[in-house]
């Protein structure tokens, strides 16, 4: 497996427009997690998914940011509109509950977005 | 905020010296993982410990967990060049199948 597939890697931006995140999980895997990380704030749980159905979204920080999956094998974060406070490095995770109830993530390279 | 503590939030040893992390959380917990991080890449697992061990080993690493404490701590034993990354602790809670993380140790290791 390719593992955890993200696009694009990188995102530079103008404020006010729309951008689109994109995620392709691990084949088999059922939950699917959303990741925002930077200096200030450190790893943010954004969202996850279990089975493709949000199941905890509390980590969203506006009505600008929604999060979708589709299907099993792919997952899209928009953010419109997009401003400089969003700029961070976004990444995407996927995992099998395995060793009693226990979720080991595998990440994705990340997508670093810069909101001018 | 629930997200976890660590110390220090850097390191810089030399090649063969141990490194010592230490992460403190606030939930119960059902298990607590340890992941590295190399500069600009995604962090990757490293070693998992469940809230009734007290001691886990894996290679150089050992972690240990104390429950009572709400604290962690991560050892890498002879440490090498290669080890240069950040190291998060993680931990899910129970019926919480989503990890938080704590706020990172940068580890230098000089050769």
């Amino acid at each position: 497996d390719a593992g955890v597939i993200q696009s694009p890697r990188h995102e530079v931006t103008e404020m006010g427009q729309e951008v689109t995140l994109r995620c392709k999980p691990i084949s088999g895997h059922d939950y699917l997690f959303w990741y925002r990380q930077t200096m200030m704030r450190g790893l943010e749980l954004l969202i996850y998914f279990n089975n493709n159905v949000p199941i905890d979204d509390s980590g969203m920080p506006e009505d600008r940011f929604s999060a979708k999956m589709p299907n099993a094998s792919f997952s899209t974060l928009k953010i419109q509109p997009s401003e400089p406070r969003d700029s961070a490095v976004y990444f995407c995770a996927s995992s099998l509950v395995v060793r009693a109830g226990a979720n080991v993530l595998t990440f994705g390279a990340g997508s670093r977005l810069t909101v001018l | 905020s629930q997200q976890g503590e660590e110390d220090p939030q850097a390191l810089s040893i030399q090649e063969g010296e141990n490194a010592t992390m230490n992460c403190s959380y606030k939930t119960s917990i059902n298990n607590l993982q340890w992941y590295r991080q190399n500069s600009g890449r995604g962090l990757v697992h490293l070693i998992l410990i469940r809230s009734n061990e007290r001691e886990k080993h894996s290679g150089r690493l050992r972690v240990t967990l104390d429950t009572s404490k709400k604290s962690s701590s991560l050892l890498i034993t002879a440490s090498r060049a290669a080890d240069t990354a950040s190291y998060f602790c993680a931990y899910g809670g129970t019926g919480r199948r989503a990890l938080t993380f704590g706020s990172g140790t940068r580890l230098q290791v000089q050769p």
